[in-house]
């Protein structure tokens, strides 16, 4: 079974400073790649994904990553943070059969992102 | 409505009783999943729906669980002779397809606590 893993449960950084988030999946076939936040008291929102195609994608409020098919990496990236992307950040995968999707996604444990004014 | 809406936000209820969850999904979603968030878990995958039918009930951690989706609409999660170790925040989320391009729209989820 997929699994999929992310390195840092818990980041602290000021304002301005840059973001990587790392993100590694254990599928070897095709997969779709997701990331999800959760800002404080709201629900599960998606930042932006990955189908095919260019391996860097761009998401919402400034957020990229970029696909590295070689190291099952999905990192996440944010050149500037805002006091305002204080969340938590979830990776996730779907695995892909011949073209369609199995359905659910296999979620990593999530990384807490602090970001100090 | 525009999004993914669950009932109730939040339930509390004693040990051994039994308890549903309601999700409605996007209007015109074929795929509706559901998944739970608890401490130490993290996100896990339950159950998911292709229309009214559930090919994919890996999930589910014990006969306890059941779900079911009527009109390929509205779905329930039903969980039986609940114990303190189901406490967590139930997500539903649904999806236009279960296709090569699958994008899930998550709910706000609820927060179900057994005393």
């Amino acid at each position: 079974a997929q699994s999929v893993s992310q390195h840092n449960h818990h980041v602290i950084l000021s304002e301005a400073a840059s973001l990587e988030l790392g993100c590694n999946y254990s599928y070897g076939g095709t997969v779709n790649l997701f990331w999800y936040v959760q800002y404080p008291g709201q629900h599960l929102q998606l930042l932006l994904k990955y189908f095919s195609g260019d391996p860097l994608v761009k998401g919402i409020k400034g957020f990229e990553a970029e696909f590295i098919k070689s190291k099952f990496s999905f990192n996440l990236r944010k050149p500037s943070v805002q006091w305002s992307d204080t969340a938590e950040y979830f990776c996730a995968v779907n695995v892909l059969a011949g073209g369609t999707s199995y359905g659910k996604l296999t979620f990593g444990q999530g990384t807490i992102l602090t970001v100090h004014p | 409505g525009a999004g993914v809406s669950q009932s109730p936000s939040n339930k509390v209820t004693e040990k051994g009783k039994d308890v549903e969850l309601r999700c409605d999904p996007i209007s015109g979603h074929t795929a509706l999943y559901w998944y739970r968030q608890s401490l130490g878990q993290g996100l896990e995958f339950l159950i998911y729906f292709q229309g009214n039918s559930a090919p994919d009930k890996s999930g589910l951690p014990s006969d306890r669980f059941s779900a079911e989706r009527t009109g390929g609409s509205v779905s329930t999660l039903t969980i039986q002779r609940t114990q303190q170790e189901d406490s967590a925040v139930y997500l539903c989320a649904s999806s236009l397809t279960t296709g090569s391009y699958n994008e899930q729209f998550f709910g706000p989820g609820t927060r179900l606590t057994v005393l």
